[in-house]
């Protein structure tokens, strides 16, 4: 099946400082990845769509020059959180279509295969 | 936009079944998805529905009636493992929407 790679996994910064996060689709190429933000048992929130080779559509209330998102490749997409707030404290998720899954196993090629996940905690 | 309403918690007895609803209301339907998601990791794929019916695969099973705007998730023969948060995804056109979460505790 698909695999989502986040990495890091956890990362810690200071405030004020800047974080990337990277994530890749191992094994199917990705035209759209997804990354979404969620806080303790709250539920996903998607923050933006990344397009590669274009820019990324952003959702409403997101910064787009505090979230900064760059999808230069098909299997390549990462988020950077520049200066970064305790408020920024959170976990972030991406995820990434396969669409060579269409009618695979009865799954549509909507599927989203999500990445571990990367926890972020700014102190 | 979307709603997608799903209830907070829901505690069951191992061995028994339960029942997740989710209601959604959306403009383009195009499938509604249910991910499981234990805490502090990733949602992982369960269900996805697109057509009116019941999907069975295994101890999960998920019901979808467009015109009602309304799907469920039915699990059996629950097993502790179980205990997770149970989402409810909608698509539109343009992307996909996460309820809140349904959180699962099952006790022995």
């Amino acid at each position: 099946g698909a695999v989502v790679s986040q990495h890091p996994s956890r990362v810690i910064c200071k405030s004020g400082t800047s974080v990337k996060i990277e994530c890749r689709s191992l094994d199917f190429q990705a035209t759209t990845m997804f990354w979404y933000r969620q806080f303790p048992k709250q539920s996903l929130m998607l923050m933006a769509t990344s397009n590669e080779g274009s820019k990324a559509t952003y959702e409403q209330g997101v910064e787009k020059d505090k979230f900064l998102i760059n999808h230069a490749s098909l299997t390549l997409s990462t988020l950077t959180v520049t200066s970064a707030h305790p408020e920024d404290s959170s976990f972030y998720i991406c995820s990434a279509r396969d669409p060579g899954q269409s009618g695979l196993a009865g799954k549509s090629s909507y599927e989203q295969y999500f990445g571990p996940g990367t926890r972020l905690t700014v102190t | 936009g979307q709603n997608i309403d799903q209830p907070t918690e829901m505690t069951a007895t191992e061995g028994a079944i339960v029942q997740i609803n989710c209601t959604y209301q959306t403009s383009g339907f195009n499938g509604l998805f249910w991910y499981q998601q234990h805490a502090g990791e990733a949602p992982t794929f369960l269900s996805y529905n697109v057509l009116d019916g019941l999907e069975e695969k295994g101890r999960f099973s998920s019901f979808l009636s467009r015109s009602k705007g309304y799907s469920y998730l039915l699990l059996k023969e629950l097993q502790m493992k179980d205990s997770a948060s149970y989402l409810c995804a909608v698509r539109d056109r343009r992307d996909m929407r996460f309820g809140a979460g349904t959180r699962l505790t099952v006790k022995p």
